[in-house]
């Protein structure tokens, strides 16, 4: 059974850069795209990019001069970063896997949530 | 960006009711459509893909139609677990966006 654990600090001050990592078990993060969404509080879902095991990225353009994500499929984990956070930056952040390229996501981490504040 | 808006925005129901949610695309999407169901404090969990495949797992109750622009979701009798928010996301080009969601709740 494949599993995702996304990992990272829940606290994150105004103009610095959040880093998360989703760490996959039960299955390999090769042949798959692995994906990041996030949710603010009380809102819908947003999707933030995802990547491809040899290294192939696609952002949201609404956020995409503030975004990286990498693979690491020695670790079996994929990484994002999101630089200049501010207070719109609050949301649970998750972690998916799309196992077909089809854009669906069948298997999700828990969620962090991420609160920007001084 | 695809925009992708549902009806209705919630939704009071009984067990044992049949209920149908409605997403629509700004464009055509093919069949890249997804549905999803999220439980409170929960991530959301895969319904339907590719707007008429079943997910393994999840029971026959659900099922979804569409293609092109207009799809839905249908639960065919209401259990007790099924009242949560919906959300329908297309998969045919980048940003994969999410409908704004579609809250399920007891009658």
């Amino acid at each position: 059974q494949v599993q995702l654990q996304d990992s990272g600090p829940g606290l994150v001050k105004p103009s610095e850069t959040l880093s998360l990592t989703c760490s996959v078990s039960g299955g390999s993060i090769s042949g798959y795209y692995w994906s990041w969404i996030r949710q603010p509080p009380e809102k819908g879902l947003e999707w933030i990019g995802h990547i491809y095991h040899s290294g192939n990225t696609d952002y949201n353009p609404s956020l995409k001069s503030r975004v990286t994500i990498s693979v690491d499929t020695s670790k079996n984990q994929f990484s994002l970063k999101l630089s200049s956070m501010t207070a719109a930056d609050t949301a649970v952040y998750y972690c998916a896997r799309d196992p077909s390229a089809g854009g669906f996501l069948d298997y999700w981490g828990q969620g962090i949530l991420v609160t920007v504040s001084s | 960006d695809i925009q992708m808006t549902q009806s209705p925005s919630s939704l009071s129901a009984s067990v044992g009711d049949r209920v149908t949610i409605t997403c629509r695309a700004s464009q055509s999407i093919s069949s890249y459509l997804n549905w999803y169901q999220q439980r409170p404090g929960k991530a959301p969990k895969l319904l339907i893909y590719a707007a008429s495949s079943l997910q393994s797992g999840v029971p026959s109750r659900f099922s979804g139609s569409g293609s092109g622009t207009d799809f839905t979701l249908t639960i065919s009798s209401l259990q007790p677990e099924d009242f949560a928010t919906y959300y329908c996301q297309q998969s045919y080009s980048t940003p994969h966006t999410f409908g704004q969601g579609t809250k399920l709740e007891i009658k």
